[in-house]
């Protein structure tokens, strides 16, 4: 199983909701990753946990809380979002070997985030 | 930091002909250096990538790509396009020698569109 898989497709929300995005895979990656891509933008980073441990936050507002409860899941928590977070959000996964050595990343299809 | 530009934002090719997508990047440190592929409403894809070793990188789909270290050039090419090649396409550098998560920093985009 080579596929990074993204819940849900698409999600619509307010200002005032809360709401979570879901990733999961079954390679055995241990490197997890979150991106944001804005219409004809390429993916920004946002986080990176490896072996479940949150390793790179890209000063990203509080409002996104990102949470890895396994090896094989990622979440992030929305709260209190703005109309211009609305956005691609894009999973991703690779190995982490602790070498340093470069692994390959897996992305996801995405969630198609809107924020009214 | 690293950085890339591609040179062209859009590039439109007729069916069998073929093709270079400009990509020049900017690094003080050593890099790997990716093509990545998005087709409408999908995640990315890898292409190929260049690590180290020959400058002369093949991919999937007939891709391949020249790494050039006097010109920081990363140009991908295709001798002969389909109407499926038609999509968006991202170079990225990422730091070498780094974690063995890669954080990657990607160019704006070339949106390819192949006419029959």
């Amino acid at each position: 199983d080579t596929e990074v898989t993204q819940t849900p497709k698409h999600l619509v929300m307010g200002m005032t909701n809360k709401k979570s995005l879901k990733c999961e895979q079954h390679m055995g990656h241990r490197a997890m990753y979150w991106y944001k891509q804005k219409a004809k933008k390429p993916p920004e980073l946002m986080f990176v946990y490896s072996y479940e441990k949150l390793s790179i936050n890209e000063s990203v507002p509080s409002r996104f809380s990102p949470e890895c409860p396994n090896s094989s899941l990622l979440n992030l928590h929305l709260h209190a979002l703005q109309p211009e977070d609305s956005a691609l959000y894009l999973c991703a996964s690779s190995q982490s070997s602790g070498k340093r050595v470069y692994n390959e990343q897996f992305f996801g299809p995405g969630t198609r985030l809107t924020v009214l | 930091a690293q950085s890339v530009t591609q040179l062209d934002s859009q590039v439109p090719v007729f069916e069998e002909a073929p093709v270079e997508l400009r990509c020049n990047y900017s690094s003080s440190v050593s890099v790997y250096l990716f093509w990545y592929v998005q087709y409408p409403n999908q995640g990315l894809q890898l292409l190929l990538k260049y690590l180290s070793g020959s400058t002369l990188v093949k991919g999937i789909n007939g891709f391949e790509a020249e790494f050039n270290k006097s010109q920081t050039s990363f140009h991908l090419r295709k001798p002969s396009v389909h109407i499926s090649d038609t999509a968006e396409y991202f170079c990225a550098v990422s730091k070498a020698g780094g974690t063995s998560y890669g954080k990657l920093t990607f160019g704006q985009g070339t949106i390819l569109t192949v006419h029959p």
